[in-house]
Formats: structure tokens, sequence, C-alpha cells
């Protein structure tokens, strides 16, 4: 059973680098998409960006410019990196695989997810 | 701004048949399949449905989904306490190269 464990959670202030974690146990990086979502307390969801088994990344266009997944097979976990961070950035962030339904990110669904990780900016 | 158009909140009570519905436009639901998630307080979004009607395993058969054009929803009948969460539904949009989210719908059973 696949299991996403994160993380790198705590408090930042502004102008500073968020860095998150995801590991992943009981399955391989290959043919799935690897996601990175955030909450805002109270609020709904809003993703960021995803990362291919080939190493290609797709990231929302509101975040591109401060934002980069990765990921590093050897530790079977991938990363999430966003700089210049603002009070706009205070969420819980989770990460999230695919479900493996399809072979694109159009119809194949975020169906496992990390426990999520409480970032707050302070400024 | 939500690029899918959920309802804030809806309600019912135990036994009643309830709906949420997710409206998007020709970019994103009238060409993808929608997801639908439900999230307990405290808690990650967990996959209810995917594909045209596919329901995961464990979810129980009082769930149901549905599409028509731009248009998905998520219909619940015979309500329990249990169901009482919100409900977010997502697809691709092709314009923004992406997944979209609907705000989310807090389902309450009184």
């Amino acid at each position: 059973q696949v299991q996403l464990q994160q993380s790198g959670a705590g408090l930042l202030k502004s102008s500073e680098t968020l860095s998150l974690t995801c590991d992943v146990y009981g399955g391989s990086f290959s043919g799935y998409y690897w996601s990175w979502i955030r909450q805002p307390p109270g609020k709904g969801l809003e993703w960021i960006g995803e990362i291919d088994h080939s190493g290609s990344t797709n990231y929302n266009a509101s975040l591109k410019s401060r934002v980069s997944i990765s990921f590093d097979t050897s530790k079977n976990q991938f990363s999430l990196r966003l700089t210049s961070v603002t009070a706009a950035d205070t969420a819980m962030y989770y990460c999230a695989r695919s479900l493996g339904y399809c072979s694109t990110p159009t119809c194949d669904p975020l169906g496992y997810w990390g426990q999520g990780a409480l970032v707050t900016v302070s400024s | 701004q939500s690029v899918l158009t959920q309802p804030p909140s809806a309600s019912g009570t135990p036994g009643q048949r309830v709906t949420i519905s997710c409206s998007g436009g020709n970019s994103n639901i009238a060409r993808n399949y929608v997801f639908w998630y439900q999230q307990r307080p405290g808690t990650a979004p967990k996959l209810l449905f995917f594909g045209t009607d596919q329901r995961l395993s464990g979810v129980p058969d009082r769930f149901s989904v549905s599409k028509s054009g731009a248009s998905g929803s998520l219909a619940i009948s015979a309500l329990r306490s249990e169901d009482e969460a919100d409900y977010y539904c997502v697809t691709w949009d092709d314009s923004l190269s992406g997944p979209v989210f609907g705000g989310g719908t807090k389902l309450t059973v009184l």
C-alpha cells in the first residue's frame, strides 16, 4: 500500500524559502505523477505543481516563478521549494501521487495523499 | 475565485438525498473527467470518484456522480451523519494546463 509521509513544516519569515519533502513508501516513481497542493486555513485547495517519473515538471502559472519540484529516487522522496514567501503562502501543504488509472494527468486523479504539513509565514 | 463553481454549503437530514453541483466550462469539465473528493476536518482529501463514474473501493454506493456538458454533480442518498464533510470537485483545464479545483461545499447533516 502506498504511503506518503511529509516533513519540513514550520514557521517562516517573509522572503524566506519554503522547503518540504515527501517520503514515498510502498511504490516506485515510474508511471505516476507527483504533485503538491496547498490549502490556506479555512479555504479551498490550490494545485501548486507536479513532476512525472521522467523529471518533467508542470507548475501553476500563478506560482511558476517561485516554485520548484524535484525528486530523489535514491531516497524515495520528492520535494517542494517555494521562494520569497509571504503571508499569503501560509497554508497546509499536501503531497500527492496519481492513482495510476491512466497515462496522462488529464485523466489520472490524485489518489494518494500525505498527511499535510502546516507552514506559517510571519511578517 | 475558483475556476469551478460549487455551492459553499449544502445540508440535509439523515435519510435524505443531497446533490452538490460543480459548474465549469468548455476548457475543463466539458472535455475532461470530473473527480470528487471528501475532506473531513483535520485530514487530507480522500478521492471518491474518478473516470466516468468509477467509485473508489470502500465508497458506499449511496454516493453517485453524473456529468452533463460543462457541469458535474455528486449525489448522496440515505444521508448519514458520517457524510458530514467538505466536498471538492476537480478536473483538468486544457487552457491552464493543470488541474483546477472547485471552491468546496460544506455538507451539514442536520
